[in-house]
């Protein structure tokens, strides 16, 4: 089976453009999460659907992100406009909710707003 | 609210020496514990977990991790360690409540492994 499934691996940017990140969960799975990686402040926590409802996005920095997920094999996550206090690496990972609940990622997307 | 604490940011080890990445956690309920491992550039992959059973919890790689209640610990063994098992290694906890779902990671520890 394909694992989760992330796209682009790296982006470059300028502050000010919009970055979408893209995130295809693992088939049969129905909770995804949007976690964000720097050495400052290690894993945090972005948003958690399930069943493609956002149930849980206190973690999303402020009103320039925002995450969709249209249906049970597609999400997104947009930064609107990007600032370089943005610049991390974003893992959306799968699960199975009733489950023991471990996690599966992606690969990751790297960002970088100069 | 659940925390876990990965006290060393950086092991090092000796290739063929047993290794230890020490995890303590602290969630209300009964404890959901994870360990899972990241290589440079690549994604977090699921090693082990301990759910309820033995306290002695065996996954991939050849890795183990012993469960302390009394002392909320969770710490990741592995008898004879391999310089392939340089990488940084995450802790997770989560609550084993029927409504939760948050993962809480710690910070991570270096494992390096030397030849």
């Amino acid at each position: 089976d394909a694992g989760v499934i992330q796209s682009p691996r790296h982006e470059v940017t300028e502050m000010g453009q919009e970055v979408t990140l893209r995130c295809k969960p693992i088939s049969g799975h129905n909770s995804l999460f949007w976690y964000r990686q720097t050495m400052m402040r290690g894993l945090e926590l972005l948003i958690y659907f399930n069943n493609n409802v956002p149930i849980d996005d206190s973690g999303m920095p402020e009103d320039r992100f925002s995450a969709k997920m249209p249906n049970a094999s597609f999400s997104t996550l947009k930064i609107q406009p990007s600032e370089p206090r943005d610049s991390a690496v974003y893992f959306c990972a799968s699960s199975l909710r009733g489950t023991t609940g471990e996690l599966f990622f992606g690969e990751g997307s790297r960002l970088t707003v100069l | 609210a659940q925390s876990v604490a990965q006290p060393e940011d950086q092991v090092n080890v000796a290739e063929g020496n047993p290794l230890t990445v020490k995890c303590t956690y602290s969630v209300s309920g009964n404890p959901y514990l994870f360990w899972y491992v990241q290589y440079p550039n690549r994604g977090l992959q699921f090693l082990l977990k301990y759910i309820t059973g033995d306290n002695l919890v065996k996954g991939s790689y050849g890795f183990e991790a012993e469960f302390n209640k009394s002392q909320t610990s969770f710490h990741l063994k592995k008898p004879s360690a391999l310089v392939s098992d340089s990488a940084l290694y995450f802790c997770a906890v989560r609550d084993s409540g029927a409504g939760s779902y948050q993962l809480t990671f710690g910070k991570g520890t270096k494992l390096s492994v030397i030849p």
